[in-house]
């Protein structure tokens, strides 16, 4: 595609339940970063893939929280055991490589646990 | 560790005014500094960025200069258009690896014609 999509747009869940959060980088991009962002606040970084591997999965909040490449293009983003707290819009963004080259971001997905 | 503190919003301007978004940066080494910007409905687009001190980045009107020795990298316009509202980040990456972005909270412009 065009751009980096994310699916679904939108998530509501109850509380306890598991969730996976899909992105589809650009084609031919390496690097593969998962953002959250809460409300009102600006985006923190989660986890980076560079190809199938997590290069730095050092904004993963708990062990909740894990993220896949299986074969260095899709990455799901999953949730065990969700909380009100994990409500938040999960962004996903993808760049050539690594370095100071320009990340280019999804829509991302709203996730909302009742 | 990095951290970035941005202009609080948010901001109301008239069109064809003057704009300035103050951004400041703490990081370790030597960063590279960014602007995003989300429009309405969309993701965040980078809109400039600067990889060494004294460098200006530039976009659609908007400049910003590294400047290391007061570590900013303010955001100005000089006639800002209905069409830039929208919400402003600055980010900044630095490490070897330099991947890793840090945002500040983000302002929110209203620009009214």
């Amino acid at each position: 595609g065009a751009g980096v999509s994310q699916t679904p747009s939108n998530k509501v869940t109850e509380k306890g339940k598991y969730v996976e959060l899909r992105c589809d980088p650009i084609s031919g991009h390496t690097a593969l970063y998962w953002y959250r962002q809460s409300l009102g606040q600006g985006p923190e970084f989660l986890i980076y893939f560079q190809g199938t591997g997590a290069a730095d999965d050092s904004g993963l909040p708990n062990d909740r929280f894990f993220a896949v490449r299986p074969e260095g293009s899709v990455s799901t983003l999953k949730i065990q055991r969700t909380e009100r707290g994990d409500s938040a819009v999960y962004l996903c963004a993808s760049s050539l490589g690594q370095g100071a080259t320009e990340a280019f971001f999804g829509q991302g997905t709203r996730l909302t646990v009742v | 560790g990095n951290s970035v503190t941005q202009m609080e919003g948010p901001v109301t301007l008239s069109e064809e005014a003057f704009l300035t978004i103050n951004c400041t940066y703490t990081a370790t080494g030597y960063p590279s500094l960014f602007w995003y910007v989300q429009y309405p409905g969309e993701g965040l687009q980078l809109l400039l960025k600067a990889t060494k001190a004294d460098d200006k980045g530039s976009n659609k009107g908007f400049e910003a200069t590294y400047r290391k020795e007061t570590t900013s990298f303010h955001l100005e316009k000089g006639s800002v258009q209905v069409s830039d509202s929208a919400v402003y980040f600055c980010a900044l990456s630095s490490g070897g690896s330099n991947y890793k972005l840090t945002f500040g909270k983000g302002t929110l412009l209203t620009v009214n014609p």
